[in-house]
């Protein structure tokens, strides 16, 4: 089975900080992504990552950033968080045409 | 514009009341369709793909079946354990996975 694991279930961060969120999959899949998930919004599109090193923007990349060193992680940074990026953030990965996985999700609240 | 639309946004019933969820779709070609559950603070869980109309899956009470237009999934006899929030999301042929485009997902609560 694909296993996605995000570092952090629960985060709070202040206004401000930069927030580090880390995902890390260990079926040696290419493609990684981030997601944002919000009521009546569904889910949305951060960044997305086919390859180490490559990075892609995706529907609402403002305000973040991303890293992907290595096949197995990718990570998703706030370089100075905002009480609008609360959110229910998802991580995924998948091979090219098969169905994307997800990890469990880290729910942020920034105060 | 590719698009997906899932009907009801949300659905009680008793358990054992057997019930369709409704996923729409326009899609230029479709490479494929996708299933979630999604339990409460947790992130979705796949359950099914399929790629052409006609096509059928089922996985326990679940069934998913899929036509040109639109895919249904069937609830049979459900209990407690199946509420949660079912995703679709579908696939253009040609097209990435950063492409995949999520419905808003159907809140089903089944009453013991």
């Amino acid at each position: 089975d694909v296993k996605v694991t995000q570092s952090s279930r629960y985060l709070v961060k202040r206004t401000g900080e930069k927030v580090f969120l880390e995902c890390v999959q260990d079926m040696d899949h290419e493609n990684m992504f981030w997601y944002r998930q919000d009521p009546g919004l569904g889910l949305r599109l951060i960044y997305f990552s086919y390859d180490v090193k490559m990075k892609e923007k995706g529907d609402i990349p403002e305000g973040y950033s991303v890293s992907r060193e290595k096949k197995e992680r990718f990570s998703l940074i706030l370089e100075s968080a905002s009480t609008n990026q609360t959110s229910m953030y998802l991580c995924a990965s998948s091979l090219d045409g098969s169905p994307l996985h997800f990890g469990n999700g880290t729910r942020l609240t920034v105060t | 514009e590719d698009q997906v639309t899932q009907s009801p946004e949300a659905l009680r019933l008793q358990e054992g009341e057997s019930s369709s969820l409704n996923c729409s779709y326009t899609v230029s070609g479709l490479r494929g369709l996708f299933w979630y559950r999604q339990d409460p603070g947790k992130g979705p869980e796949f359950l099914f793909t399929l790629y052409s109309a006609g096509e059928e899956k089922e996985k326990e009470r679940l069934k998913a079946t899929l036509t040109k237009k639109e895919s249904f999934l069937h609830i049979t006899a459900p209990k407690p354990e199946d509420s949660a929030t079912y995703l679709c999301a579908v696939q253009a042929i040609g097209s990435r996975d950063d492409k995949i485009i999520f419905g808003k997902g159907t809140r089903l609560h089944i009453l013991p």
